[in-house]
């Protein structure tokens, strides 16, 4: 079966500090994989995309993600991050082909310490 | 039009009554979704057209639950008999389509409609 798992509920970093924000999956076929933002009051944002190709992509706002098929990992960095990264970080996995549903893990809150 | 469109933005309502949420998605997307993200929860799926069609259904949590779309756009989400359990923001989401390698399968979320059930 499908499944998203974002081990982290809630992680709190110093502003300037690096993030990793970690993802697993499980899915069985070749995976399109996803990480959205959904910042305080607002609607979700794509930051990245991996489809194919190199693993390590880049999104906005300084965010990369590496895809890693041997562990079945999509983790989320960014090398420093800013007080406006404080938000609630969703990632997904859905179809490579042919109509399936896209489902996303629970989340992990980013809050900055000043 | 320019974004998904979700409305009501909020709907407070008394627990038994029946409620209809509409999603407007942007024009020439095939592919909408409907989420439900409860406080502090994340996202759980619901249900997915392609076209007017929904191939899975599956995330529909009972059958108070129904959704339909119309003419390839529109969508609606009913809830009847509503209760507290319920009370979430519901998530509407389009892309261009699914699956193929061209990479369409990028959601466009709104802005979600609220609801609290009485």
């Amino acid at each position: 079966a499908q499944s998203v798992t974002q081990p982290d509920i809630h992680i709190t970093v110093s502003e300037g500090a690096s993030l990793e924000l970690r993802c697993n999956y499980s899915y069985g076929a070749t995976p399109y994989l996803f990480w959205y933002v959904q910042s305080p009051g607002q609607g979700l944002q794509l930051l990245l995309k991996y489809f194919s190709g190199d693993t390590l992509v880049q999104g906005i706002k300084g965010f990369e993600a590496e895809f890693k098929r041997s562990q079945s990992s999509f983790n989320l960095r960014k090398p420093s991050v800013h007080w406006s990264d404080a938000a609630e970080y969703f990632c997904a996995v859905g179809p490579y082909s042919s109509a399936s549903k896209i489902i996303f893990g629970s989340g992990t809150r980013l809050s900055i310490r000043p | 039009g320019a974004g998904v469109s979700q409305s009501p933005s909020n709907k407070v309502t008394e627990k038994g009554k029946d409620v209809e949420l509409r999603c407007d998605p942007i024009s020439g997307h095939t592919a909408l979704y409907w989420y439900r993200q409860s406080l502090g929860q994340g996202l759980e799926f619901l249900i997915y057209f392609q076209g007017n069609s929904a191939p899975d259904k599956s995330g529909l949590p009972s059958d108070r639950f129904s959704a339909e779309r119309t003419g390839g756009s529109v969508s609606t989400l009913t809830i009847q008999r509503t209760q507290q359990e319920d009370s979430a923001v519901y998530l509407c989401a389009s892309s261009l389509r699914q699956g193929g390698r061209s990479g369409a399968n990028v959601l466009t979320f709104g802005a979600g409609s609220r609801l609290t059930v009485l």
